[in-house]
C-alpha cells in the first residue's frame, strides 16, 4: 500500500514542492515512479526508477528515496506545474498507485 | 508518435457488459504489451489488466479478475476489454497504456489514450 503525503500543498509559482510517497513495506527503488496529471487529462509519465526523468521531462522534477520513503521535488513551480501528483509501486503484482498529492496555487 | 485512442464506454446497467477498444497507431504494434488503467471519478488510478506483445499472456487486478477479458488483434491494431458483469463499483474512466519495453513488460506508462469513461448504473 502506498500513502502520499500531503493531500494538498498549496504553494506560488516560484517555490519548491516536496511531495512524499511512503510504502507500508520496503520496495526497490528501480520499481517506483511517478506521474503528473492535470484536470481532464491522461496521467503524464515524470520519473522512473525512482529518479530517472521520463522523455521530455524539465529536470526541475527531480526524485529520491528508498526502502519505503520516497520524494518527487520540484524545484521551482511552473504554472503548469499545478496539477495532481501520483506515486506508482510497478514490482508486483499489486502494482499499485498512491492516492495522490493535488499541488495548487496559494 | 505514438497514439492511443479508447472508444466503447457509455452507461450501462448493473449486471450487463460492455466491450472497450483501444487503437493503436505509431509504433510497431506486435511488440508492445498494452494495459488498462482505471480511474472513479475523482479518485486515485488503479491498473487493471495487461496482454502480452503476442497475446499469449493475461493478467488481471484481483477486483476484475473472472469478470473482464483482455485480448489484442493484430491485423487492427486494436486491444479490447471485454467487461462482463459489470458493478456499479467499475464506474470509471478506462485509460489503455502501451507499455515501455519492447517484448517485456516494464507495467509503467509512458504513452496513455485520453480514456473512454464507462458508467455503471441502474
Amino acid at each position: 500500500v502506498l500513502t502520499q503525503s500531503p493531500g494538498t500543498l498549496s504553494l506560488s509559482p516560484g517555490e519548491r514542492a516536496t511531495l512524499s510517497c511512503r510504502a507500508s513495506q520496503s520496495v526497490s527503488s528501480s520499481d517506483l515512479a511517478w506521474y503528473q496529471q492535470r484536470p481532464g487529462q491522461a496521467p503524464r509519465l515524470l520519473l522512473f526508477g525512482a529518479s530517472n526523468r521520463a522523455t521530455g521531462v524539465p529536470d526541475r522534477f527531480s526524485g529520491s528515496g528508498s526502502g519505503t520513503d520516497f520524494t518527487l521535488t520540484i524545484s521551482r513551480l511552473e504554472p503548469e506545474d499545478y496539477a495532481v501528483y501520483f506515486c506508482q509501486h510497478y514490482g508486483g503484482p499489486p502494482f499499485t498507485f498512491g492516492p495522490g498529492t493535488k499541488v495548487d496555487i496559494k | 508518435q505514438v497514439q492511443l485512442m479508447e472508444s466503447g464506454g457509455g452507461v450501462v446497467q448493473p449486471g450487463r457488459s460492455l466491450r472497450l477498444s483501444c487503437a493503436a497507431s505509431g509504433f510497431t504494434f506486435a511488440t508492445y504489451a498494452i494495459h488498462w488503467v482505471r480511474q472513479a471519478p475523482g479518485k486515485g488510478l488503479e491498473w487493471v489488466a495487461v496482454i502480452s506483445y503476442d497475446g499469449h499472456f493475461q493478467q488481471y487486478a484481483n477486483s476484475v479478475k473472472g469478470r473482464f477479458t483482455i485480448s489484442r488483434d493484430k491485423s487492427r491494431g486494436t486491444v479490447f476489454l471485454q467487461m462482463d458483469r459489470l458493478r456499479t463499483q467499475d464506474t470509471a474512466v478506462y485509460y489503455c497504456a502501451r507499455d515501455n519495453y519492447a517484448y517485456g513488460f516494464t507495467y509503467y506508462f509512458e504513452h496513455w489514450g485520453q480514456g473512454a469513461l464507462v458508467t455503471v448504473s441502474s
